[in-house]
């Protein structure tokens, strides 16, 4: 049983296209993170979000606490954006639980 | 600049030996954690750390071992107790809070020869 569920596992897509994924999760959190990991492996933070809607750039992110979901949407999508992005999830304390993971590939 | 340093990028263990993988951050921050990544599955906790001095198991802990003597390095161990150590680690920290984003290194591939 995967406390974090992410669709679709992969993706590509035309550069310009508006991309969705989306992340559901089945337990009480305090918070969930959005991560992007790059090849080589590296990976970096994007938001952190308990409530509502962040944006940074290109990228936003939303979160339904009641639904327990949450969508990364990525406009005017550019061949850098090709990564894996990661859903995660806090609970209470200290400990994350992670997605799988949604591939994308921006195709120029 | 600030930030989490892991060490080495590659790392290749011979059978029954053990092998430990560097994790040091200069973030000032509390919380370091370890995770196994494995193709087509999420990131699993190894162990966790909040304070020196002190840290726990996560869910696959067995066959890996830690140390947390200062708040700045929180190396793991794999041991020759763990069968299937072929995987990328990753060394992760953030500041206890509600508030807080977590950080992470650059990852070690670890191989088995």
């Amino acid at each position: 049983k995967n406390e974090v569920e992410q669709s679709p596992q992969n993706l590509t897509a035309q550069e310009g296209e508006f991309i969705t994924i989306n992340c559901s999760y089945s337990v009480g959190i305090s918070a969930l993170h959005w991560l992007q990991q790059h090849p080589g492996g590296g990976i970096v933070s994007l938001f952190m979000l308990s409530s509502g809607k962040k944006k940074h750039g290109r990228l936003i992110a939303t979160i339904n606490i009641q639904e327990k979901h949450s969508s990364l949407h990525i406009t005017a999508s550019h061949p850098r954006d090709s990564a894996v992005y990661i859903c995660a999830v806090r609970l209470n304390g200290n400990q994350f639980y992670f997605g799988t993971g949604t591939s994308l590939t921006v195709i120029p | 600049d600030g930030g989490i340093t892991q060490s080495p990028k590659y790392l290749f263990r011979k059978e029954g030996q053990n092998v430990t993988l560097s994790c040091e951050q200069n973030l000032n921050h509390d919380a370091m954690y370890w995770y196994r990544q494995d193709p087509g599955q999420g990131l699993r906790l190894i162990y966790y750390s909040q304070i020196v001095n002190d840290f726990q198991k996560g869910d696959i802990a067995e066959g890996y071992s830690v140390s947390r003597e200062k708040k700045e390095s929180f190396p793991l161990t794999v041991t020759s107790a763990q069968k299937n150590p072929t995987a990328f680690y990753l060394c992760a920290s953030r500041l206890t809070g509600t508030g807080e984003k977590l950080f992470f290194g650059s990852g070690t591939q670890l191989s088995v020869l």
